[in-house]
C-alpha cells in the first residue's frame, strides 16, 4: 500500500521554508526521500531509518516518528533548484523493496 | 559515479507485441528493481531482483515478467503489450542497503 504524502503540490517563493509529510499505515524500517527533476530521473536525497536520528544535508533535512509511521521533509530557505516532485518511499523490511508514494510537486518561484 | 542505462528512451510498439526493456548498472549492485511511473500514481513497483536468477513481485505484476540471468542486467518483459501499459518505466539498482539510482527512463507507447 502506497504511503500517503500531502500537501500534493506548493508553490513557494525564494527564501521560503516548506515541509512535506509522508505518512503509512503499515510500521517501517525506513523511509526513503528522492526529489526528480522535470524530464529527468529520481535522484536519492537522504535514508532514515527506524531507531536513526533526524537527518539533514544543508538546508534540507527530515525526520521520522516510526510510532506513528509517519516522516517528514523540511526544506528551508528555498532555492529556485528545490523545484521538483518530491517521493517518499516506505520499507518495512528486506531487500530494499521500496513502496514510493504519489509525489509532491514543489516550485519556486523568484 | 554510478551509471545505471536503459535500452531506449523513446520506444512505440503495437498492441499484441511482445517487448523487451533493458537495464544495466555498472556498480555490481545486488539489487535492482523496475518501477513504472504514471501522473498522480507516483512509482510504482512492478519487480525486483535481489541476485541473479531470483525475483519477487512488486505491487503490480499483472502483465509483466522478468529475466536476470547476469548480475548487471535486468530485463522487463511486456508478454502482449497493451494500451493501458503506455507509461515512463524506470529501472534501477542498490546495493544490499542503501541507496536507489534511477536510470533515464524509457517511455513506452503501445498503439
Amino acid at each position: 500500500q502506497q504511503p500517503v504524502q500531502s500537501p500534493q503540490a506548493v508553490i513557494l517563493r525564494e527564501g521560503e521554508d516548506a515541509v512535506i509529510n509522508c505518512s503509512s499505515s503499515k510500521a517501517l524500517y525506513s523511509v526513503h526521500w528522492y526529489r526528480q527533476k522535470h524530464g529527468e530521473a529520481p535522484v536519492f536525497l537522504m535514508i532514515l531509518l527506524k531507531g536513526g536520528e533526524q537527518k539533514g544535508h544543508e538546508k534540507i533535512s527530515a525526520s521520522f516518528n516510526e510510532k506513528k509511521q509517519q516522516s517528514s521533509l523540511y526544506l528551508t530557505a528555498s532555492q529556485l533548484s528545490y523545484s521538483g516532485t518530491y517521493f517518499c518511499g516506505t520499507e518495512r523490511g528486506g531487500y530494499q523493496k521500496v513502496t514510493f508514494g504519489t509525489g509532491t510537486k514543489l516550485q519556486v518561484i523568484p | 559515479d554510478v551509471k545505471v542505462t536503459q535500452s531506449s528512451r523513446y520506444l512505440v510498439k503495437r498492441t499484441g507485441e511482445k517487448v523487451f526493456l533493458e537495464c544495466v548498472q555498472d556498480m555490481d549492485h545486488e539489487n535492482m528493481f523496475w518501477y513504472r511511473q504514471d501522473p498522480g500514481l507516483g512509482l510504482r513497483l512492478i519487480y525486483f531482483s535481489y541476485d541473479v536468477k531470483m525475483k519477487e513481485k512488486g505491487d503490480i505484476p499483472e502483465g509483466y515478467s522478468v529475466s536476470r540471468e547476469k548480475k548487471e542486467r535486468f530485463s522487463l518483459i511486456l508478454e502482449s503489450a497493451s494500451t493501458n501499459q503506455t507509461s515512463m518505466y524506470l529501472c534501477a539498482s542498490s546495493p544490499l542497503s542503501g541507496t536507489q539510482y534511477f536510470g533515464p527512463g524509457t517511455r513506452l507507447l503501445v498503439l
